[in-house]
């Protein structure tokens, strides 16, 4: 039973480049969060997609937006790309919103912006 | 963004030693978490404590969920190498707003001596 996939796994982009990371999630879930771990601190909550739709937004900017197929999996796009958005972006899935203790991460992508 | 406080930042031990780490908040949450993060991977669930003053072990691995909902620690009994890693602590409140988002900490990074 395949877990979270997430791709690219490492990733080099410029400034003000547009980047696109997928997920697919977990067989059997059906909502995807997206964090953003940068280098030696704990990940932080970008948004929560369930239903093609996002549920929840943490604190990041409106360059950074995401979507949602119809056989669940999501990408997240960052446009206008700063050296700061160098991070891991893990993506996490779980059955249902209610269902949070159940999330599942992926391994990340690695971006570097240069 | 806001994250949890937690401590030690890192420690050094042998194995063999007791492992106790803890997170604070200044928020209440109805969910604590514990996960591990290996290098090059997303975290793992290790425990999840639903109710204040719960206590739960995982084998080696024992949490309790603080009284006050605002706080919550995790020990390790009898380290082995394979416990390097890095440990967070994530809160988690269902309904309105926060529905589903996890509120990470800084990490503890373990690193256990033969």
């Amino acid at each position: 039973d395949a877990g979270v996939t997430q791709s690219p796994t490492h990733l080099i982009k410029t400034r003000g480049q547009q980047v696109t990371l997928r997920c697919s999630p977990k067989s059997g879930h059906d909502t995807v969060s997206w964090y953003q771990q940068a280098l030696g601190q704990g990940p932080q909550f970008i948004f929560q997609y369930y239903e093609e739709e996002e549920r929840q937004r943490g604190n990041f900017p409106d360059r950074f937006s995401g979507h949602q197929f119809p056989n669940y999996s999501s990408e997240l796009n960052v446009n206008a790309l700063l050296l700061g958005d160098s991070a891991l972006y893990l993506c996490a899935s779980s059955r249902s919103p209610d269902r949070g203790p159940g999330y599942t991460f992926g391994s990340g992508t690695r971006l570097t912006v240069v | 963004g806001q994250q949890l406080n937690q401590s030690p930042q890192s420690m050094f031990i042998q194995e063999g030693e007791d492992v106790s780490m803890n997170c604070t908040s200044s928020s209440i949450f109805n969910t604590w978490l514990w996960y591990k993060q290996d290098p090059g991977e997303g975290p793992v669930l290790l425990i999840a404590l639903y109710k204040a003053g719960e206590l739960t072990s995982n084998g080696r691995l024992t949490a309790q969920f603080g009284i006050t909902r605002k706080d919550s620690f995790l020990n390790i009994s009898a380290s082995i190498p394979s416990d390097v890693g890095i440990y967070f602590c994530a809160g988690r409140n269902a309904g309105g707003t926060s529905y589903g988002k996890l509120t990470f900490g800084q990490g503890t990074i373990l690193t256990v001596h033969p």
